[in-house]
């Protein structure tokens, strides 16, 4: 059973970097899956942040592209999220999910974890 | 990029019903298409994949189709569980939702 769980702080100040990392059980992250971050700001919908391939190839949400680094960290088989300058809009439940190879669909996910921005 | 429209944004509906959720795309971008289902407090779930694929152990009565520009989630007959919100995927976008509410 693929299991995935996100961590990290759950306040971050405006203007500083929020860093997530995702748990991965059940699957190896070497395997052909995109590795894939979403939020969802309080009631609102989802948003696609972006996606880390199995090699390292990265796609990300052009509209906050230039905030966003991925990585992964196969030794633990986790991969990672963080998102610098951050304003009260990124306040989200962030969630990781598992993307399939051909990056169209996402099958497993994780319970999600709140990130508020506020001093 | 592509825009997905969700119509309705709210439905309401009966333990019974059968029900009929569009998501159109502002541009053809090749012919898969997921649907999630999300519960209040809960991650999505996965109901169908590549337009017309069942996910694995969901219910038979959850059927999708379509092509092109517009694809159709339809619930056969409406149960008390399915009452929750759906969203449509298309590649990297996702439709606004579609709160699907007891009447």
């Amino acid at each position: 059973q693929v299991q995935l769980q996100e961590s990290g702080p759950g306040l971050v100040k405006p203007s500083g970097t929020l860093s997530l990392t995702c748990g991965v059980s059940g699957a190896s992250i070497s395997s052909i899956y995109w590795w894939t971050w979403v939020r969802q700001a309080p009631g609102k919908g989802l948003e696609y942040i972006g996606e880390i391939y199995h090699s390292g190839s990265i796609r990300y949400n052009l509209s906050l592209k230039s905030r966003v680094t991925m990585s992964l960290e196969k030794s633990k088989n986790q991969f990672s999220l963080k998102l610098t300058s951050v304003t009260a809009a990124d306040t989200a439940v962030y969630f990781c999910a598992r993307g399939s190879s051909s990056s169209d669909y996402l099958d497993y996910w994780g319970q999600g974890t709140l990130v508020t921005v506020s001093s | 990029d592509i825009q997905m429209t969700q119509s309705p944004s709210t439905l309401s509906a009966s333990v019974g019903d059968r029900v009929t959720i569009t998501c159109r795309a502002s541009q053809s971008f090749g012919s898969w298409l997921a649907w999630y289902q999300q519960k209040p407090g809960k991650a999505p779930k996965l109901l169908i994949y590549k337009t017309s694929i069942l996910e694995s152990g969901v219910p038979s009565r959850f059927s999708g189709r379509g092509s092109g520009t517009e694809f159709t989630l339809t619930i056969s007959s409406l149960q008390p569980d399915d009452f929750a919100t759906y969203y449509c995927q298309q590649y990297k976008s996702f439709g606004q939702g579609t709160k699907l509410e007891s009447k």
